[in-house]
């Protein structure tokens, strides 16, 4: 069974300040990882996408996250907050066998950015 | 990657009736899939849709309460039937990556139940 760990419901930076979001996978095949953005009132949009290529994706708008085996982690980062960041974010794994098996969703951070 | 056109975008319903939702792509997929998404809480899968034959439900999840359609390649709706307050919440679609890029999401329909 695959599932996916977000610490913290809530996260709160200034602006201009490092944003960490933190996510936790566990999977018993080598994983496809995501994380997704939802502004208020909006769908997902997909930020970046981990497929065991290079272990450090960039994303849009300035994000990028870092797989690391050792630690089934998939944190995501952006140097510099912007007012814009302030969203709801989902980090989630899908299994790479088997074809188009379903994704599975964190309970998601929201990014509270204070000017 | 696919473009996906869900409507209606948002809805207020009276307990009792039902709605259809719809999602259009504009690519032919095998596979789609049907999320809800309760009010402050993560995705949960409700079924996988195949063209030419039956869903695949989630545990918790009934065909009498949520049918699903999907006539062809790059079209699917989902019904809410019998709706009570409690199926309030936002319910996505979304399809597999096609190009070896990422699930794509509709918009969403925000429905509220009175």
């Amino acid at each position: 069974a695959q599932s996916v760990t977000q610490l913290g419901s809530h996260v709160s930076v200034s602006e201009g300040a490092l944003v960490l979001l933190r996510c936790n996978y566990s999977s018993s095949v080598p994983p496809y990882l995501f994380w997704y953005v939802q502004y208020p009132n909006q769908g997902l949009q997909l930020l970046l996408k981990y497929t065991s290529a290079a272990t450090l994706v960039k994303g849009i708008n300035g994000f990028e996250a870092e797989f690391k085996k050792s630690e089934t982690s998939f944190h995501l980062t952006k140097p510099s907050a912007h007012m814009s960041d302030a969203a709801e974010y989902f980090c989630a794994v899908s299994g790479k066998s088997g074809g188009y098996q379903k994704v599975t969703f964190g309970t998601g951070t929201k990014l509270q950015v204070i000017p | 990657s696919a473009v996906i056109s869900q409507k209606p975008s948002r809805d207020i319903c009276q307990r009792g009736t039902s709605l259809t939702i719809q999602c259009q792509v504009d690519s032919q997929v095998t596979m789609m899939f049907w999320y809800r998404q309760q009010p402050g809480q993560s995705l949960t899968l409700i079924a996988t849709a195949n063209q030419g034959s039956e869903a695949t439900y989630e545990s918790g999840f009934v065909i009498d309460k949520f049918p699903i359609s999907r006539p062809n390649l790059t079209f699917s709706t989902l019904t809410v039937s019998n709706m009570s307050p409690e199926d309030s919440s936002i319910y996505l679609c979304s399809v597999p990556p096609a190009n070896n890029y990422g699930y794509t999401f509709g918009s969403g329909t925000r429905l509220t139940v009175v």
